[in-house]
């Protein structure tokens, strides 16, 4: 692995139900990011953690939850999708949280809602 | 509120000059950011800026005034590759990325 995966690539989801959308980084990278990207909208900031073990609330945090077990893994869950939640999804990280460090991006995860 | 402003969408020729402008409005300022984002890609990072002027980094440069919430990213030698979104990103006070809705660039022969 180099860089950040993110799975699935793409998937179609009934809403109601429950989905992970995984991330994984090999950087070492103590803080990560995840940012949802809609058509005509900026990239809107989800959760984020600054560093294993923590986590805090984004711009549009509403019917997402995220975790950080460890220092490589931050998989975000939507508990009951809607339609709303249709979007490309974006995991990111950075070397230290709230610096001016550069934040790297996953390929990303389209997901259909319906 | 915060507010990134940035044109949605720009045409060039190939081998042309072009200039994307980026306006903001932001609570505090750690920096401005450069991404370029292929279609169904990634963005990934072109440039940082802190203080104000002109950096260069090989056909690409970037631009800033932080006096008249301003930056530009000059892209020089257009090449078809070029042709993708570019988007630019302010690091508010608590170090959060406010992100402008990006600029296609579509580069024409």
């Amino acid at each position: 692995i180099a860089g950040i995966t993110q799975a699935p690539t793409s998937q179609i989801l009934a809403a109601g139900r429950r989905m992970t959308l995984r991330c994984t980084q090999d950087m070492r990278h103590n803080a990560m990011y995840w940012y949802r990207q809609d058509l005509g909208l900026g990239l809107r900031l989800i959760h984020y953690s600054n560093t294993a073990g923590t986590t805090g609330k984004g711009e549009v945090p509403d019917g997402y939850s995220v975790s950080r077990a460890n220092t490589d893994d931050f998989p975000l869950t939507l508990a009951s999708a809607v339609p709303s939640q249709t979007s490309v999804y974006f995991c990111a990280s950075s070397e230290l949280a709230d610096s001016t460090d550069t934040q790297y991006f996953g390929p990303g995860t389209r997901l259909t809602v319906l | 509120g915060q507010n990134i402003d940035q044109p949605t969408e720009m045409t060039a020729t190939e081998g042309a000059i072009v200039q994307i402008n980026c306006t903001y409005q932001t609570s505090g300022f750690n920096g401005l950011f450069w991404y370029q984002q292929h279609a169904g890609e990634a963005p990934t990072f072109l440039s940082y800026n802190v203080l104000d002027g002109l950096e260069e980094k090989g056909r690409f440069s970037s631009f800033l005034s932080r006096s008249k919430g301003y930056s530009y990213l000059l892209l020089k030698e257009l090449q078809m590759k070029d042709s993708a979104s570019y988007l630019c990103a302010v690091l508010d006070s608590n170090y959060q990325l406010i992100w402008g809705a990006g600029t296609k660039l579509i580069i024409k022969p």
